[in-house]
């Protein structure tokens, strides 16, 4: 079954508001990616995190990577009509296997 | 670079039949997988290579086969389509499969199984 999981699994979001998706293991990952999918798309690679603490920005976008290395939460704030997607979170817990989160699908208000 | 190619896009099966989705890249990457996704279950590891002649079965292997003749290639053969097979299927590559490398997507094959 799925190693990793990730809530909400759907965000509907009115422009401008922020909003969080979290990514949560049962073990203890060696790092942990995240990409973005547009409907009808492919998913495209975002970021990558792999210490223990660690926060990243890019823009509007906040990663961060637990103390256990056991989860992760993407931020966004001022959600704009681009954000619309859906953000994987994907953890590696071996050296050759990434295991993906359901997805959080992020749908904005105007 | 075309980066990840898969052919084709989109095809329609009947429940039986066999084919093979095709899969290439031109980065020289040496680690590469094959995903299905289907809603609400995320991608799900189907098999992975970490070099040419390597093979290894991921999440959910059964009624899949591949090989890895080539660092390009790596084809995804489905022996006898089941409806349970309709999907989205994504190939990706990496440089490796160490703990800095991002997966490339290719634009994913739409199956769809009768």
């Amino acid at each position: 079954g799925q190693q990793v999981m990730q809530i909400p699994q759907y965000q509907h979001v009115q422009e401008g508001e922020d909003f969080t998706t979290y990514c949560n293991s049962s073990t203890t990952l060696s790092n942990i990616q995240w990409y973005k999918q547009r409907p009808g798309g492919h998913p495209v690679f975002l970021i990558q995190l792999v210490k223990s603490g660690e926060v990243k920005k890019q823009k509007r976008l906040t990663f961060q990577f637990g103390e256990a290395k056991k989860n992760s939460s993407l931020h966004i704030t001022a959600t704009q009509t681009t954000d619309v997607g859906t953000y994987f979170c994907a953890g590696r817990t071996n050296d050759y296997k990434l295991s993906f989160g359901a997805g959080t699908t992020v749908t904005v208000r105007a | 670079n075309a980066g990840v190619t898969q052919t084709p896009k989109f095809q329609v099966l009947k429940t039986g039949q066999s084919m093979t989705l095709q899969c290439a890249q031109d980065m020289n990457h040496e680690y590469m997988s094959w995903y299905r996704q289907d809603p609400g279950m995320g991608l799900r590891l189907i098999h992975y290579s970490v070099g040419a002649g390597i093979t290894d079965q991921g999440e959910v292997p059964n009624g899949y086969n591949v090989s890895r003749s080539t660092t390009e290639d790596f084809p995804l053969r489905l022996l006898s389509a089941a409806p349970s097979q309709t999907s989205v299927y994504f190939c990706a590559s990496s440089i490796g499969a160490g703990v800095m490398d991002e997966q490339y997507f290719g634009p994913g094959t739409r199956l769809t199984v009768t």
